[in-house]
């Protein structure tokens, strides 16, 4: 079965700073990789997506992520975030077996 | 509809009460996901029909939970004799095509149950 790690449970930043957060998935086979950010009070929503080509996917918002295949990561990257990307996001694999999530990471961003 | 819908938003039950919770997913998606939401984690999968068909509930913590898709579309998830320790938000997704395929998944708002 596969599993995915997210390894900052809570980051605080200020705002214009720089933002990193880890995910590492298990799964051997062909994958497809995700990243979904929760807002407070809202329902889950794509922030990017991977599939297969060029290994650094750029998604909305200024978010950008680059798949490591060697070291199984899928790192979620914003070179300068705002006070509006404080949320709840979750790095998620999908297989033959579905989509597994990470247990998130709680992102404050302090003006 | 433009997106999944879930209802009811929010279900208060008392320790022992049955409850139902209905997913309406986008028209014509193929694929119907719940996954349910503790405090504080990710999101984790209970079942998956492909239209009316369970293909997969391992994922159902105990034989309280059922869900049904009997036509295709509009989906059910039922929880009997709640207990404590089934607060949670319930999520539905829905995707065009099977699950294998990544083409990524729509969620609903959820379902928050609070069970006292």
């Amino acid at each position: 079965a596969q599993s995915v790690s997210q390894h900052n449970h809570h980051v605080i930043l200020s705002e214009a700073a720089s933002l990193e957060l880890g995910c590492n998935y298990s799964y051997g086979g062909t994958v497809n990789l995700f990243w979904y950010v929760q807002y407070p009070g809202q329902h889950l929503q794509l922030l990017l997506k991977y599939f297969s080509g060029d290994p650094l996917v750029k998604g909305i918002k200024g978010f950008e992520a680059e798949f490591i295949k060697s070291k199984f990561s899928f790192n979620l990257r914003k070179p300068s975030v705002q006070w509006s990307d404080t949320a709840e996001y979750f790095c998620a694999v999908n297989s033959l077996d579905g989509l597994t999530f990470g247990k998130g990471t709680h992102l404050i961003i302090q003006p | 509809g433009a997106g999944v819908s879930q209802s009811p938003r929010y279900k208060v039950a008392k320790r022992g009460q049955d409850v139902a919770l209905r997913c309406d997913p986008i028209s014509g998606h193929v694929s119907l996901f719940w996954y349910q939401q503790a405090l504080g984690q990710g999101p984790e999968f209970l079942t998956y029909f492909q239209n009316e068909a369970q293909l997969d509930k391992s994922g159902l913590p105990s034989d309280r939970f059922f869900a049904e898709r009997p036509e295709g579309s509009v989906s059910t998830l039922k929880i009997q004799r709640t207990q404590q320790e089934d607060s949670a938000v319930y999520l539905c997704a829905s995707s065009l095509t099977d699950r294998g395929a990544g083409y990524g998944y729509t969620f609903g708002s959820g379902t928050r149950l609070t069970v006292v």
